[in-house]
Formats: structure tokens, sequence, C-alpha cells
């Protein structure tokens, strides 16, 4: 799977949008790019997921580039709850069920 | 949907005994997985089942660690003589084939040795 990069962490006052970049320049075409959260002492949960295309769902939006090289997660009204670590990882086939591997992430901070 | 459920949350044991996690998954998941989690770091993959096969036990940390699923359902995973280092957070996930593109996490199991 490809690596990802991104910032260890990051701020963000409540109510505002948080913009959670990542980088994943040797993606391969057949790769999608996950997102993933693990609020303190809990499970990783399910964020959002996408191949090219942008995509949104009930929590946050996913920005791709035109080159699939970087993406954005954007929270777009922060709430405290939403202090997290936040994980970006890329992916073969999604029906393959490979496991997730997952880096260090960006903590986010959400002040009030 | 129950979620993944994982026992016991917690565990403080002394370093040289057995400990051994249990995993329910997700009904009709049939893929399992474990991570290790250490303090700082993101989950660290360890291995998975599909169904009652394991596919993929190449990163398991050592030769302590042993996970099994007989029946395809539940999946326990157990740690020989224990370390301090194996002081960790283990995670257990599931998924099915056709089922969506998500993979479930349970809350973890914490071990503490002492």
């Amino acid at each position: 799977d490809a690596k990802t990069t991104q910032p260890p962490s990051m701020d963000c006052a409540e109510g505002r949008a948080a913009n959670l970049p990542c980088n994943h320049s040797t993606i391969s075409g057949n790769e999608y790019v996950y997102w993933y959260r693990q609020i303190h002492s809990q499970g990783p949960q399910y964020i959002i997921h996408g191949l090219k295309n942008n995509e949104t769902n009930e929590m946050a939006s996913l920005i791709i580039t035109e080159d699939r090289k970087s993406s954005t997660l954007i929270l777009p009204h922060a709430t405290l709850r939403d202090t997290a670590v936040y994980y970006c990882i890329v992916r073969l086939n999604s029906n393959s069920g490979y496991a997730l591997n997952f880096g260090k992430g960006t903590s986010l901070l959400v002040t009030p | 949907d129950t979620g993944v459920s994982q026992d016991p949350r917690h565990k403080i044991t002394k370093r040289g005994q057995n400990v051994t996690f249990r995993c329910d998954p997700i009904s009709e998941h049939n893929r399992l997985y474990w991570y290790r989690q250490t303090l700082g770091q993101g989950p660290e993959f360890l291995t998975y089942f599909q169904n009652e096969a394991q596919l993929e036990k190449s990163r398991l940390l050592s030769d302590r660690f042993s996970a099994e699923r007989p029946k395809g359902s539940f999946s326990t995973l157990e740690i020989q003589r224990t370390e301090q280092g194996d002081s960790a957070m283990y995670l257990c996930a599931s998924w099915r084939p056709g089922g969506g593109n998500t993979i479930y996490f349970g809350e973890g199991s914490w071990l503490t040795v002492v």
C-alpha cells in the first residue's frame, strides 16, 4: 500500500471548518483513500473514503486532487467532540478486504 | 448491528503470565482482523482470518502470539509468557465482502503487564 504523510497536529476553533491534509504521492490507480479517526481510548471509527471523485457524507467531505497525490478531509463545522487523531490510509481495491495500514495520523484539537 | 465486541476491556497481568483476548465480530462478517496499538502510535496490523482460515500471520510479533477462530465466528488472541513490552491496546475489526467498504473496529482490550 502507498505511504501517506500527515501533519502531526492541528488546531481548529469550534464551529469553524477543519481541513486535514494528506499526501499520498505514490498512490496507484486502484488504491482508495480512507479516513478514520480515533477518539481517545476508543477504537478507530470510519469517516469516509474515495477513489478519485470528491465525496461527502453526514460526517465529512473528502477532496481528492486531480492527480490523486493528495487529499483533504473537511469537517465543515468542528465541535469539541471532533477532537481526535485522524488517519489517512490508502488501500487496495475496497472489495479485497485487505487490512488497513495506519500511520501516526494527525492529532486534531478543537478549541472552544 | 451490535458492533464488534471485545473482552476483557482491561487486563492487568504479571510478567510471564499468559493472557487471552476474545473478539466477537459483527454477525455475518467473515473477515476478522487483529491489531496492536501502543501509546502515541497508530494501530499495527497483526493477523487476519477469512472465516476460520488464518490468511496472514507473518506480522504476529513473535511466536508468543497466536490467534484462533475455530468456528469462523469469534476469535481469540493469546499472548504467552507476557513481557512488559506487550503492554498495549489490542484491537479487533471485522468486514464482510460485498457488505460495503467499511472495516469496523471494536473498542479494544487494554493490556498492562507489571
